[in-house]
């Protein structure tokens, strides 16, 4: 069955802070991993994996993906109050060419200002 | 450019009742997706619908269905409610079922959720 585990399941730093979030998987016909952010409702994307050892970034966020280890970390430097949210990590799937998303169940990010 | 709109954002029902969702995709967006969101099982996803066809299906009882329309606007129905069925549903859409869930334009873009609570 395929499984995508995130960890920690809930983090609570000060601002100014660095975090690594953490995301394993272990899913079959495994094309991509997708970072996504949920701050109130609608998850927002973030990066996408394909490649391993390729670090993407954007501003303070950078993630990068381990093929042979099957994981994926996200980090975010000098952390500030919005980015209080749960960070959601996807595996895609494809089979028979119809894809899904198998996502893990989040961690829970409080940034204290 | 509006984002995926979800209507209703809230509502309640009774067990044994049973309700719809409607999602209205992104412009010019023909893959509409569907996903439930508990908060010990995270999101998983329901079906895919492409065209007016389903393209994918998660492992759900048969209560829940999916249509999707010509306009590409899609509706999901839960019959027969049951308490564990409240949960945050959420629509995604994106350009077509086809080119990689993650690559450029084709990346899933969700809507706000119909938070549905079974009582």
């Amino acid at each position: 069955e395929d499984k995508v585990v995130q960890s920690p399941l809930s983090l609570v730093v000060h601002e100014g802070d660095t975090v690594t979030l953490n995301c394993s998987y272990e899913v079959t016909n495994f094309r991509s991993l997708l970072w996504y952010k949920q701050e109130k409702k609608a998850p927002t994307f973030l990066f996408m994996l394909t490649s391993s050892g390729i670090e993407k970034k954007s501003g303070r966020l950078s993630s990068i993906l381990d093929k042979k280890e099957l994981f994926s970390i996200l980090n975010i430097t000098a952390t500030q109050t919005g980015d209080s949210a749960v960070y959601l990590c996807a595996g895609i799937i494809s089979n028979f060419g119809n894809e899904k998303l198998t996502f893990g169940t989040g961690t829970r990010l409080t940034i204290i200002p | 450019k509006a984002g995926v709109t979800q209507t209703p954002r809230y509502l309640i029902k009774t067990r044994g009742q049973q309700v719809t969702l409607s999602c209205s995709p992104i412009s010019g967006h023909r893959s509409v997706s569907w996903y439930q969101q508990t908060p010990g099982q995270g999101l998983q996803f329901l079906f895919e619908y492409f065209s007016e066809t389903q393209r994918n299906k998660g492992n759900f009882p048969g209560r829940f269905s999916g249509r999707q329309f010509s306009n590409s606007r899609s509706e999901m129905n839960v019959s027969t409610l049951e308490l564990g069925d409240s949960a945050l549903y959420l629509c995604a859409s994106r350009r077509s079922a086809s080119g990689g869930l993650g690559s450029g334009a084709n990346v899933l873009t969700f809507g706000a959720g119909s938070r549905l609570t079974v009582l």
